[in-house]
C-alpha cells in the first residue's frame, strides 16, 4: 500500500529565511508526487508534481521540489519565504489508481 | 464560474437532519471526488465517479449518499450523521481517471460541516 509521512506537523520561520518541509513516501514502484498547498478557507492548489525525469522540479510561487528515490524522499523547498506562504503543505503519492495525501504540515511565518 | 464550486460552504445540522452537499467542476472533467477532511488526519477519499459511474467507495458509512447525475455535478447527502462526521468535506476533480496521469486534482474551497 501507499503513504505518506510528513514529519513535522507545524513549521515556523522568519519571512526571508529559507523554507525545506520534509516528505517520505512509500511505494513499491516509480512513484508520481505531488505538493498542495492550503491557505485558510480554501481547497488545495498543485504546487508541482514529480513524474520522471528530473528529479529537481519546479512549482509555482517559487517553490521546487527534489526526489530522491534512495531516501524515498520529496521534499519541498523555498530560498525565501514569503508572510503570504504561510499555509498548510500537502505531500501526496500517486499510483494504484489513486492519490494518498500526507497529514499536511501547517507553516507560521513570523515578521 | 470557474473551477470547482462548493455549496454550501458552511452547515449546521442537528442528528436527525437530511441535507446534502452540491460540487459543480466547470473544467470539463471526465472523473469527481469527495474527500473528508479532519484535523489532524490525512485527507481521506470518500467517494470517486468517472463519467457519472462510481468507481470506489472507501468503506463510507451509509449515512453518507453521493449522486453523480452528469459529469459536471456531484452530491453528496447526509442523513442521520454523527458528531465524528464534522469536518470539511472536499469536492474534487481531474481529467480522467486515474488522477495520477493526468497529473492533478482541482478542488474546491470545501463545506465545513458541523453536525451537533
Amino acid at each position: 500500500a501507499q503513504s505518506v509521512t510528513q514529519p513535522d506537523i507545524h513549521i515556523t520561520v522568519s519571512e526571508g529565511a529559507s523554507l525545506e518541509l520534509r516528505c517520505n513516501y512509500s511505494y513499491g514502484a516509480t512513484p508520481y508526487l505531488f505538493w498542495y498547498v492550503q491557505s485558510p478557507g480554501q481547497g488545495l492548489q498543485l504546487l508541482l508534481k514529480y513524474f520522471s525525469g528530473d528529479t529537481l522540479v519546479q512549482g509555482i510561487k517559487g517553490f521546487e521540489a527534489e526526489f530522491k528515490r534512495s531516501q524515498s524522499s520529496f521534499n519541498l523547498r523555498k530560498p525565501s519565504v514569503h508572510w503570504s506562504d504561510a499555509a498548510e503543505y500537502f505531500c501526496a503519492v500517486g499510483g494504484y489508481q489513486k492519490v494518498t495525501f500526507g497529514i499536511g504540515t501547517k507553516l507560521q511565518v513570523i515578521p | 464560474e470557474t473551477g470547482v464550486t462548493q455549496t454550501p460552504r458552511h452547515l449546521v445540522m442537528g442528528m436527525t437532519n437530511k441535507k446534502s452537499l452540491k460540487c459543480e467542476q466547470h473544467l470539463g472533467h471526465n472523473a469527481m471526488y469527495w474527500y473528508k477532511q479532519s484535523a489532524k488526519k490525512p485527507l481521506e477519499l470518500m467517494f470517486v465517479y468517472s463519467l457519472e459511474e462510481r468507481v470506489e467507495n472507501n468503506s463510507v458509512p451509509s449515512r453518507f449518499s453521493p449522486e453523480c447525475p452528469n459529469s459536471s455535478h456531484l452530491f453528496l447527502h447526509l442523513h442521520t450523521l454523527q458528531p465524528e462526521d464534522s469536518a470539511l468535506y472536499l469536492c474534487a476533480s481531474s481529467q480522467d481517471l486515474p488522477a495520477t496521469n493526468t497529473g492533478e486534482l482541482f478542488f474546491g474551497e470545501g463545506s465545513r460541516l458541523t453536525v451537533l
